[in-house]
């Protein structure tokens, strides 16, 4: 399977613990990005890398979050203190960053669910 | 980002096409209309794109009047496999913040 990948896909801690999520793009893309998602609403734009680079990262919920991408490959997303709050799915997405015209379909992986005990 | 408006839930039955009506009214002149979907469990996934008049492709079809402040999604034929929550998005063509808002779920019935 060359999908996106995300591990773990399920994650139960307690409130302060720190949580890091891993997600494996699609080989060949440039672009990778974060979301998160509580029931019954769409996904939230977290944040975006293209290649090792962080673009954006305004969406980022608190200081608490961060993500990297140190070698414009994988990209993990840390969450320090958790609250319950926190509790979600966080999906992550990659893209083919390219010039032109042609649409560069973001393809996301299957997400990792959060539960903050 | 141009905010966009859907309904909240349709049902449909198999068989039937099911049209979703997406509406944005501050679309921009550079902005594009693209569709996701959405199983349970499961990452969104690309449907469709369009920027004007209509587009389709071998899953659905996008039809977008002249003024594109509101756009169509048309299924044809659905199945209890098209159960999913659609979204509709507007932004430039590779804008990278995507704001997905509540979307649509849609219930096939048998």
């Amino acid at each position: 399977d060359t999908g996106v990948s995300q591990n773990p896909r399920h994650k139960i801690t307690k409130r302060g613990q720190n949580v890091t999520f891993r997600c494996d793009p699609i080989s060949e893309h440039n672009r990778l990005y974060w979301y998160r998602q509580t029931l019954g609403q769409g996904p939230e734009f977290l944040t975006y890398f293209q290649n090792e680079a962080q673009l954006e990262k305004s969406r980022l919920l608190s200081d608490r979050f961060s993500a990297e991408r140190p070698k414009g490959s994988f990209s993990t997303l840390e969450i320090q203190r958790t609250e319950q709050g926190d509790s979600a799915m966080y999906l992550c997405a990659s893209s083919l960053g390219t010039s032109g015209g042609a649409y560069n379909e973001q393809f996301f992986g299957p997400g990792t669910r959060l539960t903050v005990l | 980002l141009a905010k966009t408006t859907q309904p909240i839930s349709m049902d449909s039955y198999e068989g039937q096409e099911v049209n979703i009506t997406c509406s944005h009214n501050n679309i921009a002149t550079n902005d594009y209309i693209t569709w996701y979907q959405q199983f349970p469990s499961q990452g969104p996934r690309f449907i469709i794109q369009g920027y004007k008049t209509k587009v389709t492709n071998e899953v659905a079809s996008l039809f977008i009047p002249a003024d594109r402040k509101s756009s169509t999604l048309s299924l044809p034929r659905v199945s209890l496999s098209d159960t999913a929550v659609y979204y509709c998005l507007v932004g430039a063509r590779n804008f990278n913040k995507f704001y997905f808002g509540s979307g649509t779920k849609l219930n096939v019935k048998p």
